[in-house]
């Protein structure tokens, strides 16, 4: 069984398209995260829910903007994109928020913007 | 300045030997030191995290944390093929979380 799951793995799609990246975990956390891992590796948090309430937002275009349905799901909507949104962005969850430090990721979706 | 900096390598080592990666930070408020695993496209994996100072053991891998010096290692005892990936630190406090950008680590039998 796959503890975060993310879809789809690899999304390629032109300049000024809108896409969403789907996460989900089946191990009952409450928190949840999205990060972003460039060329050189550098993982960069994004945002985060705690019980579905946004409680990270980073600096980050707000042509991003995370939704969370439930507690098992976190998705990442990106409007208008642009060539330097291609990186693997990476869902994460911890048991809660005072167990941010043990954080369980997802495979990573590996977005290119043409 | 960077608020985690990691020495990128790559490192290459024979197997059986002792590995050390390192980090350093600036933020004196980091309460949480953790280090990932991260094999090639694969999402990282925590290794291991120790709260505030001192060391913490897990088998073939030891994590230490220096506070005075801002100054964090991971130690990998009699280094495996299979240890061949990506090692990233990380720190945490409150709310902010942030990462090294890695150490690329190659085992060579």
């Amino acid at each position: 069984d796959t503890a975060v799951s993310q879809t789809p793995k690899y999304l390629v799609t032109q300049m000024g398209n809108d896409k969403s990246i789907k996460c989900e975990q089946n191990l009952g956390h409450d928190t949840m995260y999205w990060y972003k891992q460039d060329s050189k590796k550098f993982l960069k948090i994004m945002f985060s829910y705690n019980n579905k309430e946004l409680i990270i937002n980073e600096t980050v275009p707000n042509r991003f903007s995370p939704k969370s349905p439930d507690k098992a799901h976190l998705n990442l909507h990106i409007n208008s994109l642009e060539l330097g949104d291609s990186a693997v962005y990476f869902c994460a969850s911890s048991q809660d928020w005072d167990s941010s430090y043990e954080q369980y990721f997802g495979p990573g979706t590996r977005l290119t913007v043409t | 300045q960077k608020e985690v900096e990691q020495d990128p390598g790559p490192l290459s080592v024979p197997e059986g030997a002792i590995v050390s990666l390192n980090c350093t930070y600036s933020n004196s408020a980091f309460q949480y030191f953790m280090w990932y695993r991260q094999y090639s496209r694969k999402g990282p994996e925590l290794l291991m995290y120790t709260y505030s100072s001192g060391n913490k053991e897990d088998g073939r891998f030891t994590a230490q944390v220096d506070k005075s010096s801002k100054y964090i290692s991971l130690f990998i005892r009699d280094s495996q093929p299979s240890d061949s990936a990506t090692y990233l630190c990380a720190m945490s406090v409150g709310n902010q979380f942030y990462f090294g950008t890695g150490t690329s680590l190659t085992v060579i039998p």
